[in-house]
């Protein structure tokens, strides 16, 4: 594996309703980052793991917002009780922690919540 | 916190001119300096960076050249293609704690055939 993963591609779901995105860094990438990015601007920082530990969360990242890394290898995250503000593309991006490496972005999740 | 401004937002040149988009940071913290390529559905394509040790640095038609005075870092594509179509975005990470990036706001360019 060469990039980082992410599922869905696509994500249509009615207001209320949860959803859940995954993303896959590259293997030997401890650092993971999500970032959300709306029509028209670049993406911003939602939250950071460093292997398995959440170290910073955005203050964009409300109590509906979820985000896990088990065993620092895959991450997911979970929007609860959707809103029609949540709809934006979810993008996440690894990096290794020598910083001479830059991130990776994935193709992101877009979601349109209805 | 960081804040980064991009400018232009939308550029058009003819195919072979060059292209410049110039980006602003208030950090002076900040020591990373990347570009990204997205293309419509697509997540950002990293093509350049560079850290505040240098002043420039080039691949192939993409340069990259940075002033840590005055804070400012442009984006210089030379005998643009067809495939440069895209937005651009600049970027900026502070060394320490999360090195989070900063997004400016975009420039669509557009090459003309």
């Amino acid at each position: 594996d060469t990039g980082v993963s992410q599922d869905p591609r696509h994500k249509i779901t009615k207001r209320g309703q949860n959803v859940t995105f995954r993303c896959d860094p590259i293997s030997e990438h401890n650092r993971l980052y999500w970032y959300r990015q709306t029509l028209g601007q670049g993406p911003e920082f939602l939250t950071y793991f460093q292997n398995e530990a959440q170290l910073e969360k955005s203050r964009l990242l409300s109590d509906r917002f979820s985000a896990e890394r088990p065993k620092g290898s895959f991450s997911t995250l979970e929007i609860q009780r959707t809103e029609q503000g949540d709809s934006a593309m979810y993008l996440c991006a690894s990096r290794a922690g020598d910083r001479n490496y830059g991130y990776t972005f994935g193709s992101g999740t877009r979601l349109t919540v209805v | 916190g960081e804040n980064v401004e991009q400018h232009p937002s939308t550029l058009s040149v003819q195919e072979g001119d060059s292209a410049v988009i110039k980006c602003t940071y208030s950090d002076s913290a900040s020591n990373y300096f990347p570009w990204y390529k997205q293309e419509l559905g697509k997540g950002p394509q990293l093509i350049i960076d560079i850290r505040s040790n240098v002043g420039e640095k080039k691949d192939q038609r993409i340069a990259v050249t940075l002033n840590k005075t005055a804070k400012h870092f442009s984006l210089h594509i030379t005998e643009t293609q067809p495939e440069d179509s895209a937005v651009y975005f600049c970027a900026a990470s502070i060394p320490f704690g999360n090195e989070k990036l900063t997004f400016g706001t975009g420039t669509r360019l557009t090459i003309i055939p």
